[in-house]
């Protein structure tokens, strides 16, 4: 398999569920990026790993939590979410700067 | 407050009708300025980088540049497989790793 690759695609949980997204990358790049995009709204930064270390953390609530165990892998863990948290999640990886970044087709994700 | 604006929100042309997308930015310094295309129910696909004012680069029907305060997206003679949505981004100077800010996007509609 190559790219990058999200799962579950889409997700439908409630205010009190605890669920994860999870990102996978095929590339060999060093560095892992959560992104959320809501309607009608830019896309926004949330999180950065480069090298498995956490770079960037863009003022994200600690229901937000993500979590990097290799430069492969990266997830983010939700919980206690809010209905206006719905969004699509788009996980994302590239080497060195942004230069090129590489997308996963995302996490449609529900609040009830 | 933006500081990448897109315009149009949304445009139609017939197949073979060409025209501009535009991308404004207010950022103080340009690290890079980058377009995405995104299709329905995927994540932003790259096109193009561009770093200074009189930059051009050219994919097939595309031809993006730069000048120090806008890039244009130009379509030549699109056909249906070009509706998409398409992505500005820019990534301020002295940015940190994975900071880009990205417009709202242009929902483009070919149709035959």
């Amino acid at each position: 398999e190559t790219g990058v690759t999200q799962t579950p695609r889409h997700l439908v949980m409630g205010m009190t569920n605890k669920k994860s997204l999870k990102c996978e990358q095929h590339l060999g790049h060093n560095a892992m990026y959560w992104y959320k995009q809501s309607a009608k709204k830019p896309l926004e930064l949330m999180f950065v790993y480069s090298l498995e270390e956490r770079v960037e953390n863009n003022s994200v609530p600690s229901r937000f939590s993500p979590e990097c165990p290799n430069s492969s892998h990266l997830f983010l863990h939700l919980h206690t979410l809010q209905p206006e948290d719905s969004a699509l999640y788009l996980c994302a990886s590239s080497q060195d700067f942004p230069e090129k970044l590489f997308f996963g087709s995302g996490t449609q994700l529900s609040v009830l | 407050e933006d500081q990448v604006t897109q315009s149009p929100e949304a445009l139609r042309l017939q197949e073979g009708e060409s025209s501009s997308l535009n991308c404004s930015y207010t950022v103080s310094g340009l690290r890079g300025l980058f377009w995405y295309r995104q299709d329905p129910g995927k994540g932003p696909e790259f096109l193009f980088t561009l770093y200074s004012a009189g930059e051009e680069k050219e994919k097939e029907r595309l031809k993006a540049t730069l000048t120090k305060k806008e890039s244009f997206l130009h379509i030549t003679a699109p056909k249906p497989e070009d509706s998409a949505t398409y992505l500005c981004a820019v990534q301020p100077r002295g940015s940190t790793l994975g900071r880009l800010y990205f417009g709202r996007g242009t929902q483009l509609t070919v149709w035959p």
